[in-house]
């Protein structure tokens, strides 16, 4: 079965700092890759995702992130984060066969520190 | 466009009574509905899946049911709640046509007491 791990529960960082959130996946023949984020008491909104090609996905809010099919990760990167970036972020994965079926990790929550 | 709706948005229930949590997708056709639960600091748990009208996959063996009874609506539902059924419940759907993404509702908070 597929499973994604988040390997930080939390990550601080100062405003303007660069960020990295980690994601890792167990492998499968293919899938499809996902980030989400999620702020206080709300529903989770989807920040980018990987279906195939180019390897580096950007997303909104100046998020990107890279494809590693031989670490089977897929890191969140953000230059210069802002205090409004802090919430928590999910990593989730899908199997590219079936794609019913998205696992979430546990998720990692950044808090960006003025 | 396709939006989604879930409620109510809390619900403080006494332990031993019923709960049905409704959600609701507008916009699209034979979506596959999902229901999540997230505990604090646990992350997101899948519940259930549904491919098609009356067609449910459980995931975790717990005294939730989830049904069907339209195509694009989706209920989550159980007997006799216990505490550890309190969380913030997420349902979810998947659109053929969106690239294969999943998108939210606002999620249901549930404190069972």
């Amino acid at each position: 079965a597929q499973s994604v791990t988040q390997l930080d529960s939390q990550v601080p960082v100062f405003e303007e700092a660069p960020v990295e959130l980690r994601c890792n996946y167990s492998s499968s023949v293919s899938v499809y890759l996902f980030w989400y984020v999620q702020y206080p008491n709300q529903g989770l909104q989807l920040l980018l995702k990987y279906l195939s090609g180019s390897t580096l996905v950007k997303g909104i809010n100046g998020f990107e992130a890279e494809f590693n099919k031989s670490q089977t990760s897929f890191h969140l990167r953000k230059p210069s984060v802002h205090i409004s970036d802090t919430a928590e972020y999910f990593c989730a994965v899908s199997d590219g066969l079936r794609t019913y079926k998205y696992i979430f990790g546990t998720g990692t929550r950044l808090k960006v520190l003025a | 466009s396709q939006t989604i709706h879930q409620w109510p948005a809390t619900l403080v229930q006494p332990v031993g009574s019923p709960l049905s949590l409704e959600c609701t997708v507008e916009g699209t056709s034979n979506p596959n509905l999902y229901w999540y639960r997230q505990a604090a600091g646990r992350g997101l748990q899948l519940l259930f899946y549904s491919v098609g009208i009356g067609q449910i996959s459980s995931e975790v063996p717990q005294n939730l049911s989830a049904s069907r009874p339209q195509d694009r609506q989706f209920i989550l539902s159980s007997k006799k709640l216990l505490l550890s059924d309190s969380g913030f419940y997420l349902c979810a759907f998947r659109d053929r046509s969106s690239g294969n993404t999943i998108y939210f509702g606002e999620g249901s908070w549930l404190t069972v007491v």
